[in-house]
């Protein structure tokens, strides 16, 4: 059975970087796409962006300049940096495995990262 | 980027009611519509893919319908656990996009 788990600083000031990561249990990198979505709260879920094992990325539009997303095959995990954040960036994070035209079956648990002066 | 848009957006219903959610998409997105299931403080949990195809262990009573723009997910005999938000959710086309969810408040 396949696990994500995923964590990261949860509080953080305007301008800082976010940082997560998310490590998978119970299967491989290989074959899949890596996605970051977040939730802010009470509001919907935006796509942030994905990732594959051989590092090959794609970002939301939205997010692209301040976003990067990195694997690292040896340890079976994969992160999210979102630089300059603002309070608009409060958020659940989630990490979840997908494929190319394929939905998420696998989530993180969420990651509540708050920022604020 | 393709909208999706939902309807309705809260729905209030009794135990048993059949429920039907409708997702609508900003321009084809051919199969690749997919719907979820979200509770409370909960990560999204999957329960129907490529438009109507059943998840292993999701119960019987959800299915979902429909291709190109025009899609529905179908709940027969609402229970108590199925107070949720849904939300459809599109992987035709990066960036990948999802619908702004439906409320099921149980009565």
């Amino acid at each position: 059975q396949v696990q994500l788990q995923q964590w990261g600083a949860g509080l953080l000031k305007p301008s800082e970087t976010l940082s997560l990561t998310c490590a998978i249990y119970g299967g491989s990198l290989r074959g899949y796409y890596w996605n970051w979505i977040r939730q802010p709260p009470g509001k919907g879920l935006e796509w942030i962006g994905e990732i594959n094992e051989s590092g090959g990325s794609n970002y939301n539009p939205s997010l692209k300049s301040r976003v990067t997303i990195s694997v690292d095959t040896s340890k079976n995990q994969f992160s999210l940096n979102l630089s300059s954040v603002t309070a608009a960036d409060t958020a659940v994070y989630y990490c979840a495995r997908g494929c190319r035209g394929c939905p998420g079956d696998y989530w993180g648990q969420g990651s509540l990262v708050t920022v604020s002066s | 980027e393709i909208v999706l848009t939902q309807s309705p957006d809260f729905q209030s219903v009794t135990p048993k009611e059949k429920v039907t959610i409708t997702c609508r998409a900003s321009q084809s997105v051919g199969s690749a519509l997919h719907w979820y299931q979200q509770k409370p403080d909960q990560s999204p949990k999957l329960l129907i893919r490529s438009a109507s195809q059943s998840i292993s262990g999701v119960p019987s009573r959800f299915s979902g319908s429909g291709s190109g723009t025009h899609f529905t997910l179908t709940i027969n005999s609402l229970e108590a656990e199925d107070a949720a938000t849904y939300y459809c959710h599109q992987s035709s086309s990066l960036p990948v996009t999802f619908g702004p969810g439906t409320k099921l408040e149980i009565k």
